[in-house]
């Protein structure tokens, strides 16, 4: 299965400002997603990474707010922009091979919001 | 609406049991159901994948089963181990998109 590394691994941040997460694949895959997990909750999808174009966003999240960018088939970034306290969360990217194939998702970014 | 349902947050049982896991959905028509793992700090695990025209899948010592009339999967790990602690999820994907809605997960605690 494919290895998906995440950077950075944790960060500390200030209201206000924003925050850049990379997702690397080591190899090519047709589907990227960014997912948040809450402290104690499960997944919740932010969107979907598209290549080459505008990513699509999930109901409650907004590119504005989550700038995403996926310029080829192994890499995406997400940007947590203007973060307040309540984006403290781990961010994860996960990746799919093919449609009906499962997903791989790398080991997330941990933020916290001062 | 759409719901995904694990049973209870926590399942303790004792080493060498069998822990069954349940996973139940409403107003899903899901192509396929996933079983993952997560430890503390790590990214979820794929474990396994069970289309909705199979009944039963195994691997080693996992087994799902999917049942579509009940809207339900079973995950049992027989012959558990404290290794096999952690939180376990069920992902759906309703449209065969790829992206998958994930269930709060049941966190499993095998005792020596």
């Amino acid at each position: 299965s494919a290895v998906i590394s995440q950077k950075p691994s944790r960060d500390i941040c200030q209201r206000g400002t924003s925050l850049t997460i990379q997702c690397q694949v080591d190899s090519q895959v047709t589907m990227m997603f960014w997912y948040r997990q809450q402290p104690g909750q499960s997944l919740t999808l932010i969107a979907t990474a598209n290549q080459g174009s505008e990513a699509t966003y999930e109901s409650g999240f907004v590119i504005d707010k989550f700038p995403i960018s996926r310029p080829n088939l192994t890499f995406s970034t997400l940007t947590v922009s203007n973060m307040s306290p309540e984006d403290s969360s781990i961010y994860l990217c996960s990746v799919v091979g093919d449609r009906g194939q499962p997903q791989h998702f790398g080991d997330g970014t941990r933020l916290s919001i001062l | 609406s759409q719901k995904i349902e694990q049973n209870s947050e926590a399942l303790n049982i004792q080493e060498g049991k069998t822990a069954t896991l349940t996973c139940n959905y409403t107003n899903y028509s899901p192509a396929y159901l996933q079983w993952y793992r997560q430890d503390p700090g790590r990214g979820p695990v794929f474990l396994l994948l069970i289309r909705e025209n199979e009944k039963e899948k195994r691997k080693e010592r996992l087994k799902v089963t999917f049942d579509t009339t009940l809207k339900q999967s079973l995950f049992h790990i027989t012959a558990s181990q404290p290794a096999d602690s952690a939180t376990y999820l069920c992902a759906l994907d309703n449209t065969n998109a790829g992206k998958s809605t994930f269930g709060d997960g049941t966190t499993l605690t095998v005792k020596p």
